[in-house]
């Protein structure tokens, strides 16, 4: 089956630093991706959909300046969380399209961002 | 705002088939019904989908009303690892189309 990858899997920062998340279709090539935030036992919430070569289009609420999405390529797009607050302390995780695959999403293993 | 309606939570016992219910009223004429689950601090794991036909594959079934308005994910002989949150979501079946998560139901299988 398609895979996702995601990476790290978990990350500890400073207040104030900026931290890289990556999301890669390993077998397919995505033109779209999806990143999703997750709080303790809550659902997963929709920040934005990456669309590879366009910008980033996010939900309302999410702060474009402060979630940098990149998707400069068909099989990776990363998210960058800029000056990064305990209260960004989440589990983050991707998610991609595969053509073909009755437009089922693959999820990334997710990534869970701790922020000191 | 997700269009789906699921209990918070159930149990069931080992071995035995566990049927999650979801309510979907107001799911329109194009959008099928897909269920996924989340182990705990895992990415959500595909399940199956449905538009108006009843599907199985290897790892469950999916009962549609015929007015569509709710489904029943039936997991046949439920095990221990099948303990998750299930996610019952309804989405125009394209590429590109996004997934909208609820409350999902949270499932414990029991020995």
């Amino acid at each position: 089956g398609a895979v996702v990858s995601q990476h790290p899997s978990w990350v500890i920062c400073k207040s104030g630093t900026s931290v890289k998340i990556e999301c890669r279709s390993l077998d397919f090539q995505a033109t779209t991706m999806f990143w999703y935030r997750q709080f303790p036992k809550q659902s997963l919430m929709l920040m934005a959909t990456s669309n590879e070569g366009s910008k980033a289009t996010y939900e309302q609420g999410v702060e474009k300046d402060k979630f940098l999405i990149n998707h400069a390529s068909l099989t990776l797009s990363t998210l960058t969380v800029t000056s990064a607050h305990p209260e960004d302390s989440s589990f983050y995780i991707c998610s991609a399209d595969k053509p073909g695959a009755n437009e089922k999403l693959f999820f990334g293993s997710g990534t869970q961002l701790s922020v000191l | 705002d997700a269009k789906t309606t699921q209990p918070p939570s159930m149990d069931c016992a080992e071995g035995r088939a566990a049927n999650l219910p979801c309510n979907h009223s107001t799911i329109s004429g194009n959008e099928y019904v897909y269920w996924y689950r989340q182990i705990h601090s895992q990415g959500p794991q595909y399940i199956i989908h449905g538009l108006k036909n009843n599907e199985t594959n290897e790892m469950a079934s999916l009962i549609i009303t015929e007015d569509r308005k709710s489904s029943t994910l039936i997991l046949p002989h439920a095990t221990l690892r099948d303990t998750a949150v299930y996610y019952c979501i309804v989405r125009v079946k394209a590429a590109g189309n996004k997934l909208t998560f609820g409350g999902g139901t949270r499932v414990l299988v029991k020995p």
